[in-house]
């Protein structure tokens, strides 16, 4: 079954520590995005990547970082410049037509303590 | 700039009608669409509409687009209690390969 998958579903990190947030896709899309969800603020796109080795910052990429070392693959490291890391993180890919439609993971619910 | 606004909250009761509306300001866009998300899920994309067009219809679905207010609406008929989500309005324009979401209306429907 062709898909995105994001793991793990929750996350636990002390505060301080790097967390890294995987996504998988085999859909054979060349764009993938990050977004961050918290309550009442909507996704707001945190880097994206429309081609193997190369990445754009969306919105909000202070205190984060990616790699888009195979076309499968964006994942997503938070790291200790994140000042407020607790949320549900996304990732989602598409094709790079006008009209697309993007396929989203479950999510992954990080809770920095 | 792209900007897509949305309210934050919808109630309704079961078998009534919702509607939920939206709100873009970038007069290009090429798509819009409608997406649902279920608790502690991603999301699914329902409908879309192409900009050159004024309605869309899909069984319990109507997307009504108003291109001179540049406002963006789903009707949802006969509302169940499935239907509770929250709902994201998101546009994407011609030789941008991004998709700009709103906030998301969280629809509550009332048994």
């Amino acid at each position: 079954d062709g898909g995105i998958t994001q793991s793990p579903k929750y996350l636990f990190r002390k505060e301080g520590q790097n967390v890294t947030l995987s996504c998988e896709q085999n859909l054979n899309h060349d764009a993938m995005y990050w977004y961050r969800q918290d309550p009442g603020q909507g996704l707001r796109l945190i880097y994206y990547s429309q081609i193997v080795n190369d990445f754009q910052k969306g919105d909000i990429a202070e205190g984060y970082s990616v790699s888009r070392e195979k076309k499968e693959s964006f994942p997503l490291t938070v790291t200790s410049a994140q000042k407020n890391p607790t949320a549900f993180y996304l990732c989602a890919s598409s094709t790079l037509d006008t009209n697309t439609e993007a396929f989203f993971g479950q999510g992954t619910r990080l809770t920095v303590v | 700039g792209e900007d897509v606004e949305q309210s934050l909250f919808l109630s309704v009761r079961e078998g009534d009608s919702s509607v939920i509306n939206c709100t873009y300001t970038d007069s290009s866009s090429t798509y819009l669409y409608w997406y649902k998300q279920e608790p502690g899920a991603g999301l699914q994309l329902l409908t879309y509409i192409f900009s050159n067009m004024d309605m869309k219809q899909d069984q319990r679905l109507t997307v009504l687009l108003n291109k001179k207010d540049k406002h963006l609406s789903l009707r949802i008929a006969d509302t169940q209690t499935g239907d509770s989500a929250i709902y994201f309005c998101a546009e994407s324009i011609e030789g941008y390969q991004k998709v700009t979401f709103g906030i998301g209306t969280k629809l509550q429907v009332i048994p």
